[in-house]
């Protein structure tokens, strides 16, 4: 079946460090794939998405590439902000049906 | 205001008793959804509907009810309460064109089951 599977947390980093979250997928045909950032006592919001192979998405300096011959949709940014602490999510969906899966999350602690 | 959402933000309960969690959108989105937040477990989708008074089981559907009468509205029914539904619960929506699945959450309620 499809699952998403992401790097374990929590990533802890200094203010303007460089960001990689690792996600690689098991999915059948050429699903979507998608970032989601939830900030604390909020919920989830899309941080960015991608929707075939070799496709960069990309939003608030955050990038991930569609890469189907790794299966995978890394997340990085360059210089990471103390706002950016939160928990993000790696999800896929294929077109049309709605049905995301999740990955478990990685919190993300920036440090003054 | 324009948006979605949830209330109560916080309920406590007891074992047994029937609790009902309300989301509320206002954008007319055709798709609505039920996730649960558990640590280690990221969102699992308890049921979602495609349309008024058309639902649909997802992951994790034992011990609830929903029910869509109104296209805005999609109350999830815990008909008996147990420990293990202790979470924090989002409802969200989502338009139904093709690449059009970005789902739009609400603030979600955490239910603690006593």
């Amino acid at each position: 079946g499809n699952s998403v599977t992401q790097m374990e947390g929590p990533v802890t980093l200094s203010e303007e460090a460089f960001l990689t979250i690792n996600c690689t997928y098991t999915a059948t045909g050429y699903p979507s794939l998608f970032w989601y950032v939830q900030y604390p006592g909020e919920g989830l919001q899309l941080l960015l998405k991608a929707t075939k192979a070799d496709d960069k998405g990309s939003n608030k300096g955050f990038e991930a590439t569609y890469r189907k011959e790794t299966t995978s949709f890394h997340l990085e940014k360059g210089s990471v902000q103390v706002s950016d602490s939160a928990v993000y999510f790696c999800a896929l969906v294929h077109s049309g049906t709605y049905k995301y899966i999740f990955g478990t999350g990685t919190r993300l602690k920036v440090l003054a | 205001d324009a948006g979605i959402t949830q209330s109560p933000r916080y309920k406590i309960t007891e074992t047994g008793r029937q609790v009902t969690l309300m989301c509320h959108q206002t954008w007319s989105h055709s798709y609505m959804f039920w996730y649960r937040q558990d640590l280690g477990h990221g969102l699992r989708l308890i049921y979602y509907s495609a349309a008024a008074d058309i639902t649909d089981k997802g992951e994790v559907p034992d011990g609830y009810v929903v029910s869509r009468s109104k296209t805005e509205n999609f109350p999830l029914t815990l008909e008996s309460a147990t420990r293990s539904q202790t979470s924090v619960y989002f409802c969200a929506s989502s338009e139904t064109r093709v690449g059009g699945e970005k789902l739009f959450f609400g603030s979600g309620t955490q239910l603690s089951v006593l």
